[in-house]
């Protein structure tokens, strides 16, 4: 089945410092890739669409300069959090599918807290 | 706007008693809806996709029913091993539905041994 992998797990950074994740689609393609943020006991909120070789597409309300999303190849998203406060501290999680009409597959996700 | 609402938002239940997980949802166009369950610190597990009012389908002890505005999934016997947040998501057709995947907020399912 398909696997998503992301890294790293868990992340502690300090206030002001950028922190990178990435997600890989390890046996299949991904030309477009979704990250979302979960807050504890909340459901899973989309970030940005991320599409392999053009710009992200960022939902209503998330800032483009603070999660910059890079999709370079069909395989491999990042997310770097720029700047990051404590109220960044989140959990983030990718996800890709690997066909049109199929599921989409979750990362473990990462935990990342500013201190 | 697409909407899902979950109930209840937790639920506990002893081992060997069954009972049912609403979703409630509203989209433009349904082109399927999804079950997962979610371990605390882990990312989704996918579960199923349901395309059209009356499907069904089954897998050990769930099984996930469908009609136009809701989806139900059903827990029969559960067992320790079952406790988990099971979410339920849309995806609407396009333009406006694209590839995303609208989530609800989850029931929490804890099953007492």
């Amino acid at each position: 089945g398909a696997v998503v992998s992301q890294h790293p797990s868990r992340v502690i950074c300090k206030s002001g410092t950028s922190v990178k994740i990435e997600c890989r689609s390890l046996d299949f393609q991904a030309t477009t890739m979704f990250w979302y943020r979960q807050f504890p006991k909340q459901s899973l909120m989309l970030m940005a669409t991320s599409n392999e070789g053009s710009k992200a597409t960022y939902e209503q309300g998330v800032e483009k300069d603070k999660f910059l999303i890079n999709h370079a190849s069909l395989t491999l998203s990042t997310l770097t959090v720029t700047s990051a406060h404590p109220e960044d501290s989140s959990f983030y999680i990718c996800s890709a599918r690997d066909g049109r009409d199929s599921p989409l597959h979750f990362g473990n996700g990462t935990r990342l807290t500013v201190t | 706007e697409d909407q899902v609402t979950q109930s209840p938002e937790a639920l506990r239940l002893q081992e060997g008693e069954s009972s049912s997980l609403n979703c409630s949802y509203t989209v433009s166009g349904l082109r399927g809806l999804f079950w997962y369950r979610q371990d605390p610190g882990k990312g989704p597990e996918f579960l199923f996709t349901l395309y059209s009012a009356g499907e069904e389908k089954e897998k050990e002890r769930l099984k996930a029913t469908l009609t136009k505005k809701e989806s139900f999934l059903h827990i029969t016997a559960p067992k320790p091993e079952d406790s988990a947040t099971y979410l339920c998501a849309v995806q609407g057709t396009p333009p406006k539905g694209a590839q995303k995947l609208v989530f609800g907020q989850g029931t929490r399912l804890t099953i007492n041994p």
